[in-house]
């Protein structure tokens, strides 16, 4: 059973650049959201993913922007990079009709966006 | 705004001993509950969920929930090496027909010594 896969794995970029970060959901999963982690911090939400749509949003610029595909497959698009964006970039899985009040999330292993 | 607290340690404690991890949530109306383990430069892997009061076992782990505390905690029996970790608890809250996002702590470092 395969799970998150997301891919980079690392991306080194300089600021004003633009980045694409893909993920993969878990096998039987159609949801996907997409978190930020700076160094000792705990993840910050960005958005989330289902039916092809961003369906809730965290307090993140309009620079940060989504897409899902039928595949259920995502990428998160970083624009305009500044300083302050190098974190661990992590997508969680999870299956929308779960029964409530579950809907477990399962990351994959990150994207590791540096700063040249 | 909703806020999980969890104290950043890091908390030591030797081998076979256990070890007790402990978080709160400011939502009220928050509904799922959940124990994440990261170790140092991976993702963070669920290990616990809980719903219910009171407390849910799993081998060595052991959550705990009180909701009208609003706390919750995280058990680590017989403690080994190979749990020294950050453990990250997060909370949902009730979102109707979406899933709703994690609302994380910033995490507590364990280290267990040989």
């Amino acid at each position: 059973d395969a799970g998150v896969t997301q891919s980079p794995t690392h991306l080194i970029k300089t600021r004003g650049q633009q980045v694409t970060l893909r993920c993969s959901p878990k096998s039987g999963h159609d949801t996907v959201s997409w978190y930020q982690q700076a160094l000792g911090q705990g993840p910050q939400f960005i958005f989330q993913y289902y039916e092809e749509e961003e369906r809730q949003r965290g307090n993140f610029p309009d620079r940060f922007s989504g897409h899902q595909y039928p595949n259920y497959s995502s990428e998160l698009n970083v624009n305009a990079l500044l300083l302050g964006d190098s974190a661990l970039y992590l997508c969680a899985s999870s299956y929308r009709l779960a029964v409530k009040p579950t809907y477990e999330q399962y990351f994959g292993p990150g994207t590791r966006l540096t700063d040249t | 705004q909703k806020e999980v607290e969890q104290n950043s340690g890091p908390l030591s404690v030797p081998e076979g001993a256990i070890a007790s991890l402990n978080c709160t949530y400011s939502d009220r109306g928050s509904q799922s509950f959940f124990w994440y383990r990261q170790y140092s430069g991976k993702s963070p892997e669920l290990i616990m969920s809980i719903y219910s009061n009171g407390d849910k076992e799993d081998g060595r782990f052991t959550a705990q929930l009180n909701k009208a505390s609003q706390y919750v905690s995280l058990l680590i029996r017989d403690s080994q090496p190979s749990d020294s970790a950050t453990y990250l608890c997060a909370v949902r809250g009730d979102y109707g027909g979406s899933q709703g996002n994690l609302i994380f702590g910033k995490g507590t470092k364990l280290s267990v010594k040989p």
